[in-house]
């Protein structure tokens, strides 16, 4: 199947620092990728849909100001996590749709951010 | 309310034995479902689809099945293994424009040797 790629894979950070995630689909081209987030012993949980040149769409309660969405290129989407604080930290999921596969969602391997 | 429901929450079986996890769902209108697999720290990776036509597909020693009437899926695992143990994660898609989908809560299986 395709490839979803994030980095980093973990990332400690300070209170008030931002921090960038990259998520990239290797060999195929994704005009929608999706961004999760996960709790321990939770599901994940959808924070925003990222749509290739155009603004992220953001599920309700999520911050748009704080969760910074870019989806510049259809093989390449960032969040960034603006002044982040402890209450951050969190397992991030990527995902994308290959436009080839009609119902198939790839996952990236996710991003553990810890917020000190 | 579009739900997604999975039990049991957890699972501990013996290697070697078999097992079935159960998601019933109430999305409407319906797309898909999609059994993932995620194992502690990583992303989640798909074993199974299908769609309102199928009612069952494998992939290996994972078998789901699904009744499209009574909204009711299931994922039967054989001869179990010490690396099945992980999440398994029921999703159902929506059919729409928005094609949302929909997550269970999972189930946390446990293989014990």
């Amino acid at each position: 199947g395709a490839v979803v790629s994030q980095h980093p894979s973990w990332v400690i950070c300070k209170s008030g620092t931002s921090v960038k995630i990259e998520c990239r689909s290797l060999d195929f081209q994704a005009t929608t990728m999706f961004w999760y987030r996960q709790f321990p012993k939770q599901s994940l949980m959808l924070m925003a849909t990222s749509n290739e040149g155009s603004k992220a769409t953001y599920e309700q309660g999520v911050e748009k100001d704080k969760f910074l969405i870019n989806h510049a290129s259809l093989t390449l989407s960032t969040l960034t996590v603006t002044s982040a604080h402890p209450e951050d930290s969190s397992f991030y999921i990527c995902s994308a749709r290959d436009p080839a596969e009609r119902y198939e969602q790839y996952f990236g391997p996710g991003t553990r951010l810890t917020v000190t | 309310k579009n739900q997604v429901e999975q039990s049991p929450q957890s699972l501990i079986i013996l290697e070697g034995k078999n097992c079935t996890l159960q998601c019933n769902y109430t999305v409407s209108p319906f797309s898909n479902l999609r059994w993932y697999k995620q194992d502690t720290g990583r992303g989640p990776v798909s074993l199974t689809i299908m769609t309102f036509s199928e009612n069952t597909k494998s992939n290996g020693r994972y078998t789901a099945t699904l009744d499209a009437d009574t909204k009711q899926s299931s994922l039967h695992i054989t001869a179990s293994q010490l690396s099945d143990s992980a999440s398994y994660i029921c999703v159902v898609s929506e059919y729409s424009s928005a094609s949302k989908i929909i997550f269970g809560s999972g189930t946390r299986l446990s293989i014990r040797p």
